[in-house]
């Protein structure tokens, strides 16, 4: 199984500044990497794709990089409806994706 | 709009069964594989299951493997997982999420299993 890692637990940000969230894969997982959002109370939400391409209707304000085993979510300037956490998922083991711990990101 | 919709969960001692339903709608069913993630309380998200466009295939983690079954019903639009010798650590809000090739760009609101005495 491929473990993916997630730092730091918790990141403290104020509105208006970036974020730089990371993750990383016990093994190198190539491109195949998602990232998701999950607000208290709801279910998550697809935002990245294949490590950099953001889904359908999100904010350009995400963006994703990496590849092989390093990986990062920046969120350029914190909304204040951003203030969530955040998972990243392996897709390259099918069908065992599996998901890092997840990110809280919480307000400064 | 694409729409997912548990239903099922609730309270189950130790041992017991429970069968969740997750209905669809909004999309063409029968050409999407689909999941079952869940969440215990607090907690982070585990892949739980996967079930082929028809049904064909099916996988499961190891730790609910043997126990827990996904089956889909295409004419009705639905996904079931049938879940029995409930342990405690099944406890956990249970998803249901649409698959694509590069991850679950759809997912329903989640239906919550209890499992305790």
């Amino acid at each position: 199984e491929i473990v993916m890692t997630q730092s730091p637990a918790t990141l403290s940000v104020s509105p208006g500044e970036r974020a730089t969230l990371s993750c990383r894969a016990s093994q190198s997982v190539s491109s195949n990497l998602a990232w998701y959002q999950q607000k208290p109370g709801q279910a998550p939400r697809f935002l990245i794709y294949g490590a950099s391409s953001r889904a359908t209707g999100i904010p350009a304000r995400f963006s994703g990089s990496g590849s092989g085993t390093e990986f990062t979510l920046t969120i350029s300037s914190l909304q204040s409806e951003d203030f969530a956490v955040y998972y990243c998922q392996q897709y390259n083991d099918w069908p065992q994706w599996t998901f890092g711990q997840g990110t809280k990101v919480e307000i400064k | 709009e694409v729409q997912l919709v548990e239903s099922g969960g609730g309270l189950v001692q130790p041992g017991g069964s429970l069968r969740l339903s997750c209905a669809a709608s909004g999309f063409t069913f029968n050409t999407y594989g689909m999941n079952w993630v869940r969440q215990p309380p607090g907690k982070g998200l585990e892949w739980v299951s996967y079930i082929s466009h028809t049904g064909t295939a099916t996988h499961y983690a190891d730790s609910v493997k043997g126990r827990f079954t996904i089956s889909r019903d295409n004419a009705k639009n639905s996904l079931y997982l049938q879940m029995s010798s409930l342990r405690d650590e099944d406890t956990a809000v249970y998803y249901c999420a649409r698959a694509l090739r590069d991850g679950y760009d759809a997912w329903g609101q989640g239906t919550l299993v209890t499992v305790s005495s």
